[in-house]
């Protein structure tokens, strides 16, 4: 299957910082990217959704200017946490698909953020 | 409104066969995603169904009937490695996942 890679995997900072985390498909070009966040023992929700070359479309409540969300080229997308808070510390996994339709998508191995 | 419907958690027996049943409701309809997800961990792709009908893989299974809006996930000859949440996800008319809340399998020796 497709490898989708994700880095850091986990990552302590402190209340303020920014905090970049890349995902990158290994294997495959992936046209749409997928950022989602996941609180423990709840499910995975959406956060939102890149597009190469194309601004990211933001699921209802995320604020777009708080996750900066960059897909530069087929392969590469970075969501940069800005000024971040301890509300923020979660389970943030990238997905990807190669194609704009009913491809599969295949996770990263998710990033650990833990702000203090 | 979109919905993928799941029971929260389920629990087998080791070497036994667990049916997990999800439902769904999508604008337009794309295809049914199985995910198992290991805690801790990112989801990793198990099944894709998009015609109704039986795909077999191994030890899994995955069943579609499109007429019902129902899936399952089958899994035979249980291991204490398959104790995971598993997602149900439909894909619609935009080719975007609506994803249930999981079932966690707990396997017992």
């Amino acid at each position: 299957g497709a490898v989708v890679s994700q880095h850091p995997s986990r990552v302590i900072c402190k209340s303020g910082t920014s905090v970049k985390i890349e995902c990158r498909s290994l294997d495959f070009q992936a046209t749409t990217m997928f950022w989602y966040r996941q609180f423990p023992k709840q499910s995975l929700m959406l956060m939102a959704t890149s597009n190469e070359g194309s601004k990211a479309t933001y699921e209802q409540g995320v604020e777009k200017d708080k996750f900066l969300i960059n897909h530069a080229s087929l392969t590469l997308s970075t969501l940069t946490v800005t000024s971040a808070h301890p509300e923020d510390s979660s389970f943030y996994i990238c997905s990807a698909r190669e194609g704009g339709g009913g491809e599969t998508q295949y996770f990263g191995p998710g990033t650990r953020l833990l702000v203090l | 409104g979109q919905n993928i419907d799941q029971p929260t958690e389920m629990t087998a027996t080791e070497g036994a066969i667990v049916q997990i049943n999800c439902t769904y409701q999508t604008s337009g309809f794309n295809g049914l995603f199985w995910y198992q997800q290991h805690a801790g961990e990112a989801p990793t792709f198990l099944s894709y169904n998009v015609l109704d009908g039986l795909e077999e893989k191994g030890r899994f299974s995955s069943f579609l009937s499109r007429s019902k809006g129902y899936s399952y996930l089958l899994l035979k000859e249980l291991q204490m490695k398959d104790s995971a949440s598993y997602l149900c996800a439909g894909m619609d008319s935009n080719y975007q996942l609506i994803w249930g809340a999981g079932t966690k399998l707990i396997i017992k020796p």
